[in-house]
């Protein structure tokens, strides 16, 4: 178990231009949670995907970006037209919610964040 | 709306010392799961416990328990015998079940550090 792994680390790129993060959650996990943590801060919820369903949005999450699950394994968070307000930590968690169980107490692990930086 | 207070930006204590971090959160709803994160420097957030709701009894993980105090909507981490790799931001968080979907809210965090 690698646990869940973020690509890229960092990102540093101009304003305008479009970024796209990777996540790859636990193995057997079939939860995945986008959050976004700026300095200071808690982490603010993005949104998840149980197994390749996107189920819930935040409003934090404009018409420029995007999340997909496509096949229910990594996950892909895109930003377009990035803007300065945009830079932040991208987390990327994952759970394991069992069916006909109780899900919502399952911890998530998270993966070590993709710095964004724009310029 | 749910909220989560963490009045303590910072906090410190020597080691092998307790401290307390306190949380408060707000909502209307009645069924939740509370927890407390730890994201060390440069490090992955990890869990460090977990309380449902429904349940009286305050958890408890090794040097790390709870005090939920549920009419009060407050949600304490004491962490006791402190050590140098507790040293760490410390979220609380608590999420709502609704229908299935979770609503997740984090708190600011508390900065603890760990004097020698």
């Amino acid at each position: 178990d690698t646990g869940v792994s973020q690509n890229p680390r960092h990102k540093i790129t101009k304003r305008g231009q479009n970024v796209t993060f990777r996540c790859d959650p636990i193995s057997e996990h079939n939860r995945l949670y986008w959050y976004r943590q700026t300095l200071g801060q808690g982490p603010e919820f993005l949104t998840y995907f149980q197994n390749e369903a996107q189920l819930e949005k935040s409003r934090l999450l404009s018409d420029r970006f995007s999340a997909e699950r496509p096949k229910g394994s990594f996950s892909t968070l895109e930003i377009q037209r990035t803007e300065q307000g945009d830079s932040a930590m991208y987390l990327c968690a994952s759970s394991l919610a069992a069916q006909g169980t109780p899900s919502f107490n399952q911890p998530q692990h998270f993966g070590d964040g993709t710095r964004l930086s724009i310029l | 709306a749910q909220t989560v207070t963490q009045s303590q930006p910072e906090m410190s204590v020597q080691e092998a010392e307790t401290v307390t971090l306190s949380c408060t959160y707000d909502t209307s709803e009645s069924n939740y799961y509370l927890f407390w994160y730890k994201q060390p420097p440069s490090r992955q957030m990890i869990l460090v416990i977990r309380q449902e709701a429904y349940k009286q009894q305050n958890a408890t993980e090794n040097r790390f328990s709870v005090n939920f105090q549920k009419a009060a909507k407050s949600f304490s981490l004491k962490i006791s015998d402190s050590q140098l790799g507790d040293t760490a931001m410390y979220f609380c968080a608590f999420i709502i079940p609704n229908g299935g979907y979770q609503k997740v809210t984090f708190g600011t965090g508390t900065k603890l550090q760990v004097i020698p």
